[in-house]
């Protein structure tokens, strides 16, 4: 089945540092690819998504490219804040049915950034 | 409102007790989603439902009991639940539209159970 690995955390950054998640996925045809957010004591959010091969994510700094040669969707920032210390989990879309959508998640990646 | 909310945000139950988990979504969705989240563990997939009828039950135990009255609630009804149930539940909700298929997520219920 499909399946998404990403980079065991904890990772610990000061404050504009260069920022690096690895994620890669497994899956069966042509899946769309995303980075979800989620920070203390809430819900996931949607960071960026790309939907086929060589599509670009950005959002907030946040880069992420759809490489279908290395089954790869790796989270980049150039410079992080404090305010980036989240947990990052990278997700594939699998076709579910009647209309629905599932995702496969990775384990998720805890990012702290100190001042 | 506006978005995916889910009420309560915190719940404490025993073994013996019945208790619901409320999910309502604002934003014309057709598919929702229950997810837990648990310490070290992946995000689990448990129900999906969409159109009101659930297309989706992942092996989830029959102590967890979910209903889809319309399009725009989602409920979890819990009874005779064990220690390790605790955790953080997580609702989303996707358009159902070929194409667009990001979820929305709430900012979940964490279950505690004693």
């Amino acid at each position: 089945g499909n399946s998404v690995t990403q980079m065991e955390g904890p990772v610990t950054l000061s404050e504009e540092a260069f920022l690096t998640i690895n994620c890669t996925y497994t899956a069966t045809g042509y899946p769309s690819l995303f980075w979800y957010v989620q920070y203390p004591g809430e819900g996931l959010q949607l960071l960026l998504k790309a939907t086929k091969a060589d599509d670009k994510g950005s959002n907030k700094g946040f880069e992420a490219t759809y490489r279908k040669e290395t089954t790869s969707f790796h989270l980049e920032k150039g410079s992080v804040q404090v305010s980036d210390s989240a947990v990052y989990f990278c997700a594939l879309s699998d076709d579910g049915r009647g209309g629905s959508e599932k995702l496969v998640f990775g384990k998720g990646t805890k990012l702290t950034v100190n001042p | 409102e506006t978005g995916v909310t889910q009420t309560p945000r915190h719940l404490v139950m025993g073994m013996t007790n019945k208790k619901s988990l409320k999910c309502e979504q604002h934003l014309g969705h057709n598919a929702m989603y229950w997810y837990k989240q648990s310490a070290k563990k992946p995000l689990e997939l448990m129900f999906v439902y969409s159109l009101e009828e659930r297309v989706e039950n992942n092996s989830v135990p029959s102590r967890f009991s979910p209903e889809c009255p319309n399009s725009s609630h989602l409920f979890l009804h819990l009874h005779t639940l064990q220690p390790e149930d605790s955790a953080l539940y997580l609702c989303a909700s996707s358009s159902g539209l070929a194409g667009y298929n990001e979820q929305f997520f709430g900012p979940g219920t964490r279950l505690t159970v004693l």
